[in-house]
């Protein structure tokens, strides 16, 4: 059974930085791309950022670029994102997510999120 | 780049059937026959309902289908039940990026 469990989630101050893991289980996690989605209190589903299988592709959402970084380690089948200069607006859940990515034959690219966790909360305020 | 347009809500009773739109542009889901729609109900994990426009993950009712014309993406649920009330959303990649709508909330009367 795929299971992915999120923690590190808690209240910060702005400016402050913060760490979030994830535990992944149930399939051979170095063959996945991975992708951290948030949602806001009240609000929509937020996709932040994605990691290739070696950790040689990371893509980010315009407003997290430079503050966040995803990174993964496969020896310890782990997805992290690393959280810097924390603003009010990056209050959310946070959810760890799986993706099926791959190129269909005319070499377009494909993929969509398959197994998401439960998620992991991050307070941001003074 | 801008969130994919849902529709703020709808509505339906049981065993009417619903249709939620999603919408983009040419550089998104006009251009990538990778919609993917999920189920989302508060305090769980999403559930995917729908990937590559319109296939169906193993266990996920046949009473969801899913279709796109266009920028547009459609969701229908056919046989509205009571636990198909939830928060629904679509995504769609644009480039190695990835765009979500705002979500439908879908209501059974």
């Amino acid at each position: 059974e795929v299971q992915l469990v999120e923690s590190g989630g808690g209240f910060i101050q702005p400016g402050g930085s913060l760490r979030l893991s994830c535990a992944a289980s149930g399939f051979t996690f170095s063959s996945y791309w991975m992708t951290w989605v948030r949602q806001p209190p009240g609000k929509g589903l937020e996709w932040v950022a994605n990691i290739k299988q070696d950790g040689s592709e990371k893509y980010y959402v315009d407003s997290v670029k430079g503050r966040v970084t995803i990174s993964r380690d496969n020896a310890k089948n782990s997805l992290y994102l690393q959280m810097n200069s924390l603003r009010a607006e990056d209050t959310a859940v946070y959810y760890c997510v799986r993706v099926m990515r791959y190129y269909d034959s005319s070499g377009q690219i494909k993929g969509y999120f398959d197994y998401w966790g439960q998620g992991t909360l991050v307070t941001v305020s003074s | 780049q801008s969130a994919l347009t849902q529709p703020r809500s709808v509505s339906g009773s049981p065993g009417q059937s619903v249709t939620i739109s999603c919408t983009g542009t040419n550089s998104d889901v006009g251009d990538y026959d990778s919609v993917s729609w999920c189920q989302h109900h508060p305090g769980k994990a999403p559930k995917l309902m729908i990937y590559d426009v319109s296939k169906r993950p193993s266990g996920v009712p046949d009473r969801f289908s899913g279709s796109k014309s266009g920028n547009t993406a459609s969701l229908t649920i056919s046989g509205l039940q009571a636990e198909d009330e939830a928060d629904y959303y679509c995504w769609s990649y644009a480039g190695s990026l990835v765009l979500f709508g705002g979500g439908t909330k879908l209501t059974v009367l």
